[in-house]
């Protein structure tokens, strides 16, 4: 079985950079994504990690460490269309097709 | 863009009736998912398919079952609903089995059973 883990609510301050952190237990790790989520919205594709180190891709960095199980999303330049839920997936080899165990995700309030 | 489709956003039905989620996609994907999505409990998987005619069972299959009849298409349904399952539900579609491919959502559905 697979135990994802990410704080459950964060606030930040427009303009600053925030980080948010996962955490994953998986007997077949094989790859891990992050996805963005307005309020109402359906969730939308941010990044993916399967090699240790950083994914930058704009604002948005994303971060893995497979021997730690650990994976961060850094928004850098926050901007109040920001808030939103964001949510971490893991993908575990051991699981047939592109199945994907996702964690409770972390809701982020932006305030001016 | 890969386009997603569920039927409705809204829907609102009563205790022992049959409910049909349809959801429709137009990348020629092979692989297609429904999860439902509860405050705390984020987003879990009920069913999943690999191929036009298979289905797998995910986290929570009790209740529920589906039907993939053409590639584009992957229907959830509640034999007969029952008050737990409201909820938000969410379909999505990936391109084959590489593990770089994202899943690509719909914008759910929010089904009320009274």
């Amino acid at each position: 079985g697979q135990n994802i883990d990410q704080p459950t609510e964060m606030t930040a301050t427009e303009g600053a950079i925030v980080q948010i952190n996962c955490t994953y237990q998986t007997s077949g790790f094989n790859g891990l994504f992050w996805y963005q989520q307005h309020a109402g919205e359906a969730p939308t594709f941010l990044s993916y990690n399967v090699l240790d180190g950083l994914e930058e891709k704009g604002r948005f960095s994303s971060f893995l460490s497979r021997s730690k199980g650990y994976s961060y999303l850094l928004l850098k330049e926050l901007q109040m269309k920001d808030s939103a839920s964001y949510l971490c997936a893991v993908r575990d080899a051991n699981n047939a097709g592109n199945m994907l165990t996702f964690g409770g995700g972390t809701r982020l309030m932006v305030k001016p | 863009d890969v386009k997603v489709t569920q039927s409705s956003r809204y829907l609102v039905k009563r205790t022992g009736e049959k409910v049909f989620l349809e959801c429709v996609q137009d990348m020629d994907h092979e692989n297609m998912f429904w999860y439902r999505q509860d405050p705390g409990l984020g987003l879990r998987l009920i069913y999943f398919s690999y191929d036009v005619k298979m289905k797998e069972k995910g986290d929570i299959p009790e209740g529920y079952s589906v039907s993939r009849e053409k590639k584009e298409r992957f229907s959830l349904i509640l034999e007969s609903a029952s008050t737990n399952q409201t909820s938000m539900y969410l379909c999505a579609s990936s391109l084959g089995t590489d593990s770089n491919q994202p899943q690509h959502f719909g914008d759910g559905t929010r089904l009320s059973i009274l």
